[in-house]
């Protein structure tokens, strides 16, 4: 299976800043077959990027993916108070889908 | 809008068998989806459990395929998950979620989750 690494595991940064996170997978993942997720405590997974890029609906233009193969990123241009919170990516390209470990975003 | 809420006993003992249903409202469990079930443990990361096509078809997580089933119920407008032999490591949230089959990928439906203990 594929396994995707996340990283930082925890970025400490302050509302306004940028973040951006890495997830790097074991091998290609097809089609660039990659989502972002956001979740918060007692949440369900909230879908943010698909297809690596593609936008979720109602997901602020402030959230963008970008990347192919084994090395994808999410970037958040500017951090809002709400967007601090856990983030995972999942690859759907190959069976079983898999996600990664998870990258904190905490108030500095 | 469609909304998806799992339901099933909170508790369940060890070697027993862990069932969940997840009612869908607002759309049809006929229509061009993906029905999938994925579960967090305790303060743990996601793990994919496996999913069901309108059509019947099923993929599973291999590290848990022996000993878990999927299956749909149109009648109900519902579908469900069975874990077989459950053990402690099986405690987690449960959440059921839906993806569009003509958009692969776009998992934007979600349960607000169930948390499931095994215990005895």
């Amino acid at each position: 299976e594929i396994v995707l690494t996340q990283s930082p595991g925890t970025l400490s940064l302050s509302p306004g800043d940028r973040a951006t996170l890495s997830c790097r997978a074991s091998q290609v993942v097809n089609s660039n077959y990659l989502t972002w997720y956001q979740q918060k405590p007692g949440q369900a997974p909230r879908l943010l990027i698909y297809g690596a890029s593609r936008r979720a609906t109602g997901i602020p233009d402030r959230f963008s993916g970008s990347g192919s193969a084994t090395d994808f990123t999410l970037t958040i241009s500017r951090l809002e108070p709400e967007d601090f919170a856990v983030y995972y990516c999942q690859q759907y390209g190959r069976l079983p889908r898999t996600f990664g470990q998870g990258t904190k975003v905490e108030i500095k | 809008q469609v909304q998806l809420q799992e339901s099933g006993p909170r508790l369940v003992k060890p070697s027993g068998t862990l069932s969940l249903t997840c009612r869908v409202s607002g759309d049809s469990v006929s229509g061009s989806y993906w029905w999938i079930w994925v579960r967090q443990s305790p303060g743990k990361g996601l793990e994919w459990i496996g999913e069901i096509h309108h059509s019947g078809s099923t993929n599973y997580n291999p590290s848990l395929k022996s000993r878990v089933t999927i299956s749909v119920d149109k009648a109900q407008n519902q579908f469900s998950l069975k874990v077989t032999s459950v053990t402690a490591a099986d405690t987690a949230v449960y959440f059921c979620a839906r993806e569009p089959t003509n958009d692969y990928g776009r998992t934007d439906s979600w349960g607000q989750g169930t948390l499931v203990t095994v215990s005895s």
